[in-house]
Parts: structure tokens; sequence; C-alpha cells
């Protein structure tokens, strides 16, 4: 089955500029999470979703938002893009809590010049 | 405070030979999951082993085994007969059974393999 899609890749964006990321998590999988990877902080809880609600938001300003559909795709946005946000942005769906079974996409890799 | 250490920025190890890497954790919660994922350079996670916390065996995964000592909060990955493919970086994560619905990582370590 397929894994996890997450679009672009990578993307190059400039310093106040906007972002939109996207996550298309495995078919039946109704949970999906974000993290953020960067050398300094490592991996950081960004927020998760299930049946389109969120259930928790991680320690990050509100510049980073997100949303899931009906169909389980997740977007996170990203406003006003700052130098430290470059990273690699993770997403991750399970079935539910995710206990066992997180799944991760190969990520975008953002670069804010 | 939940939290992942791992203490090992970087690992070598032979070919064909086993290795461990190292992973405490600190939480105060009756019950939670341990991970250990895989990133090569790629950067995908990829899942490797899994320990419940309330799981009496430890975790086996073909050549990955997790060696789980719960009153000493430790959860090392054992991986047995090192490939030049197991070159990567390794994370811990714990996740608790709570309303948090997230993991909670380690700095990873990265592990390289001699020919």
């Amino acid at each position: 089955k397929a894994g996890v899609t997450q679009t672009p890749r990578y993307l190059i964006k400039t310093r106040g500029q906007q972002v939109t990321l996207s996550c298309s998590p495995i078919s039946g999988h109704r949970s999906v999470s974000w993290y953020q990877q960067t050398p300094g902080q490592g991996l950081q809880f960004l927020f998760e979703y299930f049946s389109e609600t969120q259930r928790n938001k991680g320690n990050f300003p509100g510049r980073f938002s997100g949303r899931q559909f009906s169909n389980s795709r997740s977007e996170m946005n990203v406003s006003t893009l700052e130098l430290g946000d470059s990273a690699l942005y993770l997403c991750a769906s399970s079935v539910d809590r995710g206990g066992y079974g997180y799944t991760f996409g190969s990520g975008t890799r953002l670069t804010v010049v | 405070a939940q939290k992942i250490t791992q203490t090992q920025p970087g690992m070598f190890v032979q070919e064909k030979e086993a290795v461990t890497l190292d992973c405490t954790y600190d939480t105060s919660d009756p019950s939670y999951g341990l991970f250990w994922y895989k990133q090569p350079s790629s950067g995908e996670m990829i899942f490797l082993i899994y320990q419940g916390s309330y799981d009496q065996q430890n975790a086996t995964e073909g050549r990955y085994s997790l060696n789980f000592q719960k009153a000493r909060k430790s959860a090392n990955l054992v991986i047995s007969a090192s490939q030049l493919g197991d070159s990567a970086m390794y994370f811990c994560a714990m996740s608790p059974m709570d309303s948090s619905y997230k993991l909670i990582f380690g700095s990873g370590t990265r592990l390289l393999v001699r020919p």
C-alpha cells in the first residue's frame, strides 16, 4: 500500500513569505502529526490532528498552523517565515493515537533565505 | 517532565558485528510506548521496533532487538550482524499513552558501519 506522501520534497522561500506543506496519510489512517527537525533543536512535535480536529499542539508560535481535511489529508502553514524556520518537516500518520503504528513520510525540506 | 536521552552522538561498528545503541527515558506515566527509528540521509524516518511498557518480553524484529530494562528506564537497541546499509541516524522515541498524541524523540545516534 502507498506510504505517507509529503509534498513538495524541497522548498526555498524568502523571509516574510508564507508556505504550505501537504501530507497525505496512509489509507485508513485518521491521525496525522507534524514534526520539525533542525540540527539545533532536534525533532520537535508541532501538532496532531484526528478526524479534522487538532488534539494537541506543540510549543511553537502562532505562525505555525495546520488543518486536516475530511479525507485525512493534512496541511501545515507557516506564515511570515523566519530564517530559523529552515528545517525538515516530517509528517506521520497512524490509525489513531499512534502507539505501534506511526509511519513517517520522507519530509519536506524547507530553506528560508 | 518526559524526556529521552541518547548519550552516544556517534558510533562506529565493523560490518557483521553487533552494536548496542543506548537510550534512557524519563516519565512518571505508568503506560507508554518506546520506539526506535532509523533515518538515512534521505530524511525518511523508518520504524524499526516497538516496546510497550507492560510488555514482559523484549521486542525483536529481525536483526533488531530492544533490551528493555524498566526499572532502569532504559531501552537500548541492539543491531546484530551489522550491514553497510545500517549506516544512518537512529532515534529513540517515547509515546506517552495519555492525551498528548505525540512522540518525544532523543537527540539521535549516528551509526557508521565500517567494511
